[in-house]
């Protein structure tokens, strides 16, 4: 019962490179989602997406792209990171708006330098 | 802004002793869940509730949802060192149907 993978688990960038965070659920769920963690700030919804097909911004979208490559494969894209972009990042799949909760992966921890 | 408000932002207590946390807020929400995150980890989901003034138990956790069901409540009785981590609520609001979360309480017991 593998849930939420997301890869890698860590990176380290320089700034103005690029990279796409992987995120695969296997519980047929129809949204996901992607938050960002940063101390004091709390979890942040950067992009989701409510089916196959469709994606949406959340609250802190900017200089992030997304793509929903099928049910189970959400992406992040950071096409020019910057040092802003250092946090834990978050990939999560729920059954429909997530009023029954979310399943969480186990994240990625990015450092831009 | 919608916000829900968790407190104490810290809690740190021995090892037996009772405890409570908050999840506050001005809005109402469809439904409230509490997530418990260790350091390294994701949240993982304890529990969901949904009707104001349920209360549901897992174990020595017990979970209150407001009558209005604008917030909400995490007991723990007889802590233990393994209950130590950051406890996130989240709430589905009722007027847009989005999720939001709370920015946790650290909870640290010692032995």
């Amino acid at each position: 019962n593998a849930g939420v993978t997301q890869t890698p688990k860590f990176q380290v960038l320089k700034t103005g490179q690029s990279m796409t965070l992987q995120c695969a659920q296997d519980m047929n769920h129809n949204s996901m989602y992607w938050y960002r963690q940063d101390p004091g700030m709390g979890l942040r919804l950067i992009y989701y997406s409510a089916s196959e097909g469709t994606t949406d911004k959340g609250e802190v979208p900017n200089g992030y792209n997304v793509s929903r490559l099928n049910k189970r494969e959400f992406s992040l894209r950071l096409e020019s990171a910057a040092p802003s972009q250092t946090s834990v990042y978050f990939c999560a799949s729920s059954e429909g708006q997530g009023g029954y909760g979310y399943t969480f992966g186990s994240g990625t921890r990015l450092t831009v330098v | 802004t919608q916000l829900l408000e968790q407190s104490p932002q810290f809690l740190s207590i021995q090892e037996g002793e009772n405890l409570t946390v908050y999840c506050n807020s001005s809005s109402v929400f469809s439904s409230l869940q509490w997530y418990r995150q260790e350091p390294g980890e994701g949240p993982v989901l304890l529990v969901t509730v949904v009707t104001g003034g349920e209360v549901k138990k897992l174990k020595r956790l017990t979970f209150q949802f407001g009558d209005a069901r604008k917030d909400s409540s995490l007991h723990i009785t007889a802590a233990q060192p393994g209950d130590t981590g950051l406890y996130l609520c989240a709430g589905l609001n009722l007027r847009d149907d989005k999720i939001i979360f709370g920015k946790g309480t650290r909870l640290h017991i010692l032995p």
